[in-house]
């Protein structure tokens, strides 16, 4: 299967972790990007490839893969953390490139 | 700074084409890879298209193959997407990417969309 799939709502008490995850057999093979967006903005990039941020993102936002799964870890989430995640990859084989369904990220 | 500026979105009727443009500025265009994703009203992203530096390499998601067609002119630092054959579940908002180091491996800058309403 090509999806990848993920929690469509994960809520993290201020200043807490917290881990997003995106799950499917094309991780096996390439590794996972992860954008944020919030209401009625473009998303953003916070995390591409293995683990490596883009300038500009806070150093709170790590990744990590296991087996089929990566995840999205955001240590001592922060209210302006509340926002929609995507992971995104491609399919082994052919040019063609997914996106998870997306977890909505309340920060309580 | 990093600039996509999309434009050419409205409302169409089902069946019927539009052409997106998405003028690009704060790097060299001729260097990136591009891509348009999309993302219906309420709903998740959804790339739809994306092509090489040159040009010369296209590709589609299977949900728009054959009916759209993505280009770009590296001399007006400018993508494009012509989009032919509407239905309504091409309804959304478009928008124009920056592919990081190679096509395909992220999207490093987005632009703010263009809305493209389907609907008779």
């Amino acid at each position: 299967s090509s999806e990848l799939t993920q929690d469509p709502v994960v809520s993290v008490a201020l200043g807490q972790t917290v881990r997003i995850t995106c799950q499917g057999d094309i991780l096996r093979s390439f590794y996972a990007n992860w954008y944020q967006q919030k209401p009625k903005q473009a998303p953003v990039l916070v995390l591409y490839g293995k683990n490596n941020r883009p300038s500009g993102i806070p150093d709170r936002f790590s990744g990590s893969y296991s087996g089929n799964t990566a995840s999205l870890t955001i240590t001592g989430a922060q209210a302006e953390d509340e926002a929609d995640y995507y992971c995104n990859s491609r399919v082994p084989g052919v040019y063609l490139l997914v996106f998870g369904g997306g977890t909505k990220l309340t920060v309580l | 700074e990093v600039q996509l500026l999309e434009s050419g979105g409205g409302l169409v009727q089902p069946g019927g084409s539009l052409r997106l443009s998405c003028a690009a500025s704060g790097f060299t265009f001729r260097a990136s890879a591009m891509s348009w994703v999309r993302q219906a009203p309420g709903k998740g992203l959804e790339w739809v298209s994306g092509i090489s530096v040159t040009g010369d390499g296209t590709y589609y998601a299977a949900s728009v193959k054959g009916r759209f067609t993505i280009s770009r002119d590296n001399d007006m630092d400018t993508l494009y997407l012509q989009m032919n054959g509407l239905g309504v579940d091409d309804t959304a908002l478009y928008y124009c990417a920056k592919d990081g180091y190679n096509l395909g491996d992220f999207f490093d800058y987005w632009g703010q969309g263009a809305l493209v309403t389907v609907s008779s």
